[in-house]
Order: C-alpha cells, then sequence, then structure tokens
C-alpha cells in the first residue's frame, strides 16, 4: 500500500472562511479521491480527481464550493469554502494504487470543526 | 441510486466467538466488494476484497460473496477485544468509485 498524508490533521475555522487540505502520496497514483464522514456517519464520496483533468463531482457537491486541484500524479488539495458549521465534519483523501486496481487506501483524515 | 445496506448495530458478541458482519447491495453491476475496519478516530483500514462468488480467507477473517442473492458477508473467527471497531462494506461502482455502506459497530466482550 501507499503512505498517504494529509494536512492539516485538525483545525477550527470561523464561518465563512475557506481551508484548503492537502493531501500527499509517497508514490504516483491515477485516482484521488476526496469523502466527507460526519460524526457517527459513513463515507460520502465528494469528488474523484484524476490529474490532468477536471475533478468529477458527486451529486450534491459542486466546485464552487468544494473546489479541488491536482497538479500531478502524487498530490491533491480539497478547499472547503464559505464553511457553515454544516460542514464540520472528517475529510478524508483517499488513492487507487496502481498495481493494486480496485483498492483505496485511506489517508488519515482532517477533523474539521467550524464555529 | 446505488446504495449499500448494512445493520448498524452494534453487534456484541463475547471473545473467542465468530462475529458474523453482512452486507447487501442494490446494484448488480458491481463486481468487487471492500471490507473496511475503522476504529474511533482513525481513517478506514482496508481488511478484505473479493471479486468471485464463495468464500475467501485470510487469517482469522472470511468474506463471502453471493452475487446472486447480492450479498457479502465478513467472518471474523475467535474474535478479540481489539476486533472492536466500526466494519464498512463497500461495493464498486463500474470502477470508477466506492459505495460505502453506513458501517456495523462490532464489540467484542472480554
Amino acid at each position: 500500500s501507499a503512505v498517504i498524508s494529509q494536512k492539516p490533521s485538525r483545525d477550527i475555522c470561523q464561518r465563512g472562511t475557506s481551508l484548503t487540505i492537502q493531501c500527499q502520496v509517497d508514490s504516483q497514483v491515477t485516482m484521488m479521491f476526496w469523502y466527507r464522514q460526519q460524526p457517527g456517519q459513513s463515507l460520502t464520496l465528494i469528488a474523484t480527481a484524476n490529474q490532468g483533468s477536471e475533478a468529477t463531482y458527486e451529486s450534491g457537491f459542486v466546485i464552487d464550493k468544494f473546489p479541488i486541484s491536482r497538479p500531478n500524479l502524487t498530490f491533491s488539495t480539497l478547499t472547503v469554502s464559505n464553511m457553515s458549521p454544516e460542514d464540520s465534519s472528517i475529510y478524508l483523501c483517499s488513492v487507487d494504487i496502481p498495481d493494486r486496481v480496485g483498492e483505496q487506501y485511506f489517508g488519515p483524515g482532517t477533523r474539521l470543526t467550524v464555529t | 441510486q446505488k446504495e449499500v445496506e448494512q445493520n448498524s448495530g452494534p453487534l456484541s458478541v463475547p471473545e473467542g466467538a465468530i462475529a458474523s458482519l453482512n452486507c447487501t447491495y442494490s446494484d448488480r453491476g458491481s463486481q468487487s466488494f471492500f471490507w473496511y475496519r475503522q476504529y474511533s478516530g482513525k481513517s478506514p483500514e482496508l481488511i478484505m476484497f473479493i471479486y468471485s462468488n464463495g468464500d475467501k480467507e485470510d487469517g482469522r477473517f472470511t468474506a463471502q460473496l453471493n452475487k446472486a442473492s447480492q450479498y457479502v458477508s465478513l467472518l471474523i473467527r475467535d474474535s478479540q477485544p481489539s476486533d472492536s471497531a466500526t466494519y464498512l462494506c463497500a461495493a464498486d461502482n463500474y470502477g470508477q468509485n466506492f459505495v460505502f455502506g453506513p458501517g456495523t459497530r462490532l464489540s467484542v466482550l472480554p
């Protein structure tokens, strides 16, 4: 599997501000995914980020609210824009390892609290 | 809307017993199925995957798949208190991404 890191690990933000979350992998991967996990809930896919193309967003998530960058095969960012308390959640990135097709591995997550 | 269903639990089993976790999925097109373990405050960890009908064993874990019934299960033999966690079932979405179930909380009692 790959080593995946996320920054920051946690943050407390004021409503109306934006936070950019970074995801770094120690090897090149094709697909990177961003999930949200609200307290006591399962994982909800926000978007899929492929290098060299626009991110694909799931129903209920829009680019203006969650812009994503994927500048290379080892790095991606997710921005949570114009935050409200409803955005308080854990945000997780995951990757699809090229030689382990179909298996996703998760980063440690970013715990976001919006006040 | 593709769905993956799990009993949310909690499922409580005594130490040393077999824990049986179940999952059903709605899309017959799903080909691959994954079990993740998530400890409180941690990110999900892949523990098993299965593509073919039947059983797949890995140590104390056995995944079972029945595509005709759209049913996936995970058996944990000789359950230990360290197995206490939430277990998430996921089905692939035509190789593009995953659909996750709500998770089953397992508690192994010493």
